[in-house]
């Protein structure tokens, strides 16, 4: 079965430093992954996903993720956060019938 | 601009009641399915249908059921709430090809009292 672990439940940051997310999946067969947000009082929005090709993927507001199968893991980084990024952040790999398994998510605490 | 709605933004109901959460997408995605988030452990997968009048059980199946008699809609039914079932509840669309990810509403706060 599939499982996703995401080893911060909590990244507090100042504004223009970068972060870096981790996650970390297990599968018995190739995956799909991906990264949702979720800003306070709403739902989760796609922000990137890995499907095929190339392993680093970038999202339109300057987030990327890099797929690394020999250390089944997908970390999400930003090189410099704005506050306008604070939000949980969650990590998800495929199952079977377009099944998604979410980690417990992170919150992103960007600090002025 | 494409949608998956859900109907109550914020319920509250007493325990021992029928409960139904409502889902709409305009997206004609064969996919639906139902979470629950709670703190600390991410969401929870609980019922999804990858077509009309089908269902399968997610990881957290009971005390739930659920319908889908149309493509748009699927509905979510707490056959006799509980405290234990106080939660956030998201509802999420895709197509049936490819897992290109989901499209989420904007959840359903339920508390039972």
């Amino acid at each position: 079965a599939q499982s996703v672990t995401q080893l911060d439940s909590q990244v507090p940051v100042f504004e223009e430093a970068p972060v870096e997310l981790r996650c970390n999946y297990s599968s018995s067969v190739s995956v799909y992954l991906f990264w949702y947000v979720q800003y306070p009082n709403q739902g989760l929005q796609l922000l990137l996903k890995y499907l095929s090709g190339s392993t680093l993927v970038e999202s339109i507001n300057g987030f990327e993720a890099e797929f690394n199968k020999s250390q089944t893991s997908f970390h999400l980084r930003k090189p410099s956060v704005h506050i306008s990024d604070t939000a949980e952040y969650f990590c998800a790999v495929s199952g079977t019938f377009n099944t998604n398994y979410f980690g417990s998510g992170t919150k992103l605490n960007v600090k002025p | 601009d494409v949608k998956v709605t859900q109907s109550s933004r914020y319920l509250v109901k007493r325990t021992g009641e029928k409960v139904f959460l409502e889902c709409v997408q305009d997206m004609d995605h064969e996919n639906m399915f139902w979470y629950r988030q709670d703190p600390g452990l991410g969401l929870r997968l609980i019922y999804f249908s990858y077509d009309v009048k089908m269902k399968e059980k997610g990881d957290i199946p009971e005390g739930y059921s659920v319908s889908r008699e149309k493509k748009e809609r699927f509905s979510l039914i707490l056959e006799s709430a509980s405290t234990n079932q106080t939660s956030m509840y998201l509802c999420a669309s895709s197509f049936r090809g490819t897992n290109y990810g989901y499209t989420f509403g904007s959840g359903t706060r339920l508390t039972v009292v």
